[in-house]
């Protein structure tokens, strides 16, 4: 079974920063793009950001354009998101999940970690 | 940039009552490009349907998925007790982007 095992959340300060992690395992890590997607409490699920395979092709939403930074470690089967600049809008649990495939354009999330929160705080 | 919209916001239905969402695109999308996922209290979202209609390995077949034109929709024939849940719709399409629907939450009468 496919398991996705996100950490590295926390409080935080204001402009502070933070890196998740989102161990992979029981499937093939380096032939799947990966995705963080979030969920501010209590509202709905936002897309964040999402890589290519090999980690050359990134993307992300606007509200974290420039902030934050999506990679990728296949030989550690590890995906991670490098957050700077924290605001409180960005307090949300982060889920890491899966694309089914190697594609980020045409394709859905078919698993889910089950989140890290992020709490953005002074 | 397309939009989902969710409704109702909330479904108040009985065990073994038919539940019936709402997913409309604010524009045309490939009916291949739509999924729908569940989410319980304290739980990561677990995947229903992809491509409109096509149901995830494991799914029971009393959830289904159509559309027509731009509204999509998720039927649960028969609500069972642990589908009392929040429901997401998604667009995936040819930008990298995911797009999802506010969310319909089905609770117990």
């Amino acid at each position: 079974e496919v398991q996705l095992l996100e950490s590295g959340g926390g409080l935080v300060q204001p402009g502070g920063s933070l890196r998740l992690s989102c161990a992979a395992s029981e499937f093939t890590f380096s032939t799947s793009a990966m995705s963080w997607v979030r969920q501010a409490p209590g509202k709905g699920l936002e897309w964040v950001s999402a890589l290519s395979t090999n980690g050359g092709a990134t993307y992300y939403a606007d509200s974290v354009k420039g902030r934050f930074t999506i990679s990728r470690d296949n030989s550690k089967n590890t995906l991670y998101l490098q957050m700077n600049s924290l605001r409180a809008d960005d307090t949300a649990v982060y889920y890491c999940a899966k694309y089914n495939g190697g594609a980020v354009a045409g394709r859905y999330l078919d698993h889910w970690g089950q989140g890290t929160l992020v709490t953005v705080s002074s | 940039e397309i939009v989902l919209t969710q409704s109702p916001g909330t479904l108040s239905l009985s065990p073994g009552e038919r539940a019936t969402l709402s997913c409309r695109a604010s524009q045309s999308v490939s009916s291949s490009y739509l999924a729908w996922y569940q989410q319980k209290p304290g739980q990561a979202p677990r995947l229903l349907i992809y491509g409109a209609s096509t149901r995830a390995t494991g799914i029971p077949d009393r959830f289904s998925g159509s559309e027509s034109g731009t509204d999509f929709t998720l039927t649960i024939s028969r609500l069972e007790p642990e589908d009392f849940a929040v429901y997401y719709c998604q667009h995936y399409g040819s930008s990298p982007s995911l797009t999802f629907g506010g969310g319909t939450k089905v609770d117990i009468k």
